[in-house]
């Protein structure tokens, strides 16, 4: 199985701040990376694809970038509705295998 | 709208089975795979497997090879996944998920709201 490194773990944030997570993969998968996010009691959803790839709906304030092994996610301004936990996962090959999860909190 | 409705929680002792259904609206349900995640709580994202819902056809995450079984119902939309010899640490959110496009590899989008197991004698 592919594993990954996500971090930090835990993130503490102020509304308008610029955020990163990061997310390091044991071997290359190319492009082959989502992120998600996750509020409590909720299912997640999907934010982008393919490294790089913003979801339909998905606010511009996110992106994505990297390849191979070493990704990140970025929130340009972060809003109250951001405060979530959010998770990499790569699907570059079976079985799927996510990130430890990010959970970004009001500082 | 797609839409992946789940069956309810359910409360189950070791040793037993459960079998939890996801409906799918929306989409052409033979048109895109179907994934299970699971949630235990207050931890992370775990990956079952999947089923490509026109064949029949599964991929399971060796962890639960000859415990879980997905399979179909293509004239109802819904895909079921069932999960054996249940023990304590299966109790978590399981949660039905669909792909992105039939093409591989592609990531999931559209989720399901995810149904409680609690495993408890």
């Amino acid at each position: 199985a592919i594993w990954m490194t996500q971090s930090p773990s835990l993130l503490s944030a102020s509304t308008g701040d610029r955020v990163t997570i990061s997310c390091r993969m044991s071997q290359g998968i190319s492009s082959y990376l989502a992120w998600y996010q996750q509020k409590p009691g909720k299912a997640p959803e999907l934010l982008i694809y393919a490294a790089s790839t913003l979801q339909s709906g998905v606010p511009s304030r996110f992106s994505g970038s990297g390849s191979g092994t070493d990704f990140t996610l970025t929130i340009s301004c972060l809003q109250s509705e951001d405060f979530a936990t959010y998770y990499c996962q790569q699907y570059y090959s079976f079985p799927w295998t996510f990130g430890q999860g990010t959970k970004v909190e009001i500082k | 709208q797609v839409q992946l409705v789940q069956s309810g929680a359910e409360v189950k002792k070791p040793g037993a089975s459960v079998k939890v259904s996801c409906k799918a609206s929306g989409y052409t349900f033979t048109g895109y795979y179907m994934h299970w995640v699971r949630q235990a709580p207050g931890q992370g994202l775990e990956w079952m497997g999947r089923i490509n819902p026109n064949s029949g056809g599964t991929n399971y995450a060796q962890k639960f090879q000859g415990r879980v079984t997905m399979t179909r119902d293509t004239s109802i939309s819904t895909a079921y996944m069932e999960l054996s010899r249940l023990r304590s640490d299966d109790t978590a959110v399981y949660y039905c998920a669909r792909s992105l496009s039939y093409g591989d590899p592609t990531p999931a989008d559209y989720w399901g709201q995810g149904t409680l197991v609690t495993v408890s004698s």
